[in-house]
C-alpha cells in the first residue's frame, strides 16, 4: 500500500487536457517537494517534474506540476499518443526518513 | 554525459544475499549528490530502497532496513547495495540513481528527485 494515492488509470484523446492527482500527508506531500516520473514498458522511469513544478532541460512545456497543501497534479496539454506511459509521483516522507512513491497511474490516450 | 549502469547475479537463492553494483561515468561519485536504489517488481509500482550521500550518510527504507547495506567506493567511482536474507517478494528490476539533496528551510537535510537512472537490472530470487 502506497504512501501517495494516484488513480491507477487515466485516459484523454490527442489534444486534450489531462490531469493526475497524488494525495498524501503533512509528513510527505505538506512539508517536502514532490516529484512526477515517466515510464514506458521495459524502461527506466525517467525525471519528468522536480521540486513541485520545475521542468528538467528537455521536457516539453506540455508537462506541468503543481502542488496545494498535501496534494499534488500533474498536467498534461495538448496528448499526444507518445505521452501513453505509466506516471509517478515521489515525495520525501519525514515520519519513514524516506522516499515514498506513489502507486502509478498508466495514462491510455484514445 | 552522466550515465550509470547496473551489475550483478540475476539469480539469488532464498535466504542467500543479493549485491549490486552500480558504476557512475561522466561524474565524480563524490560531487554532492545522493546515490539510490529503486527496485519494481513485476507488473507493479516503485519501491524505494535506499540512498547513501558520498560523505557515507545513508537513509534506508524502514521495511527494509534490517536486510540492506548501500556503501561507496569513490576509488572506482562506484556505489553498492547489499540485501541479506532474500525471499521470493524481492524478485524485481532493481534500479540505481542518482539523486539530489534537500537542504531546507528548517534544517532538514533529505533526498530530492532522482535525475539520472540507470537501465536497471532483473534479480530473480529462486531455488
Amino acid at each position: 500500500q502506497s504512501m501517495l494515492t494516484q488513480p491507477p488509470s487515466a485516459s484523454g484523446t490527442p489534444g486534450q487536457r489531462v490531469t493526475i492527482s497524488c494525495s498524501g500527508s503533512s509528513s510527505n506531500i505538506g512539508n517536502n517537494y514532490v516529484h512526477w516520473y515517466q515510464q514506458f514498458p521495459g524502461t527506466a522511469p525517467k525525471l519528468l517534474i522536480y521540486r513541485n513544478n520545475q521542468r528538467p532541460s528537455g521536457v516539453p512545456d506540455r508537462f506541468s506540476g503543481s502542488k496545494s497543501g498535501t496534494s499534488a497534479s500533474l498536467a498534461i496539454s495538448g496528448l499526444r499518443s507518445e505521452d501513453e506511459a505509466d506516471y509517478y509521483c515521489a515525495a520525501w516522507d519525514d515520519s519513514l526518513s524516506g522516499v515514498v512513491f506513489g502507486g502509478g497511474t498508466k495514462l491510455t490516450v484514445l | 554525459q552522466v550515465q550509470l549502469q547496473e551489475s550483478g547475479p540475476g539469480l539469488v537463492k532464498p535466504s542467500e544475499t543479493l549485491s549490486l553494483t552500480c558504476v557512475v561515468s561522466g561524474y565524480s561519485i563524490t560531487s554532492g549528490y545522493y546515490w539510490g536504489w529503486i527496485r519494481q517488481t513485476p507488473g507493479k509500482g516503485l519501491e524505494w530502497i535506499g540512498s547513501i550521500y558520498n560523505t557515507g550518510t545513508t537513509h534506508y527504507n524502514p521495511s527494509l532496513k534490517s536486510r540492506v547495506t548501500l556503501s561507496v567506493d569513490t576509488a572506482n567511482n562506484q556505489f553498492s547495495l547489499t540485501l541479506r536474507s532474500v525471499t521470493a517478494a524481492d524478485t524485481a528490476v532493481h534500479y540505481c540513481a542518482r539523486q539530489g539533496r534537500v537542504l531546507d528551510s528548517r534544517g532538514y537535510n533529505y533526498v530530492d528527485a532522482s535525475d539520472i537512472w540507470g537501465q536497471g537490472t532483473m534479480v530473480t530470487v529462486s531455488s
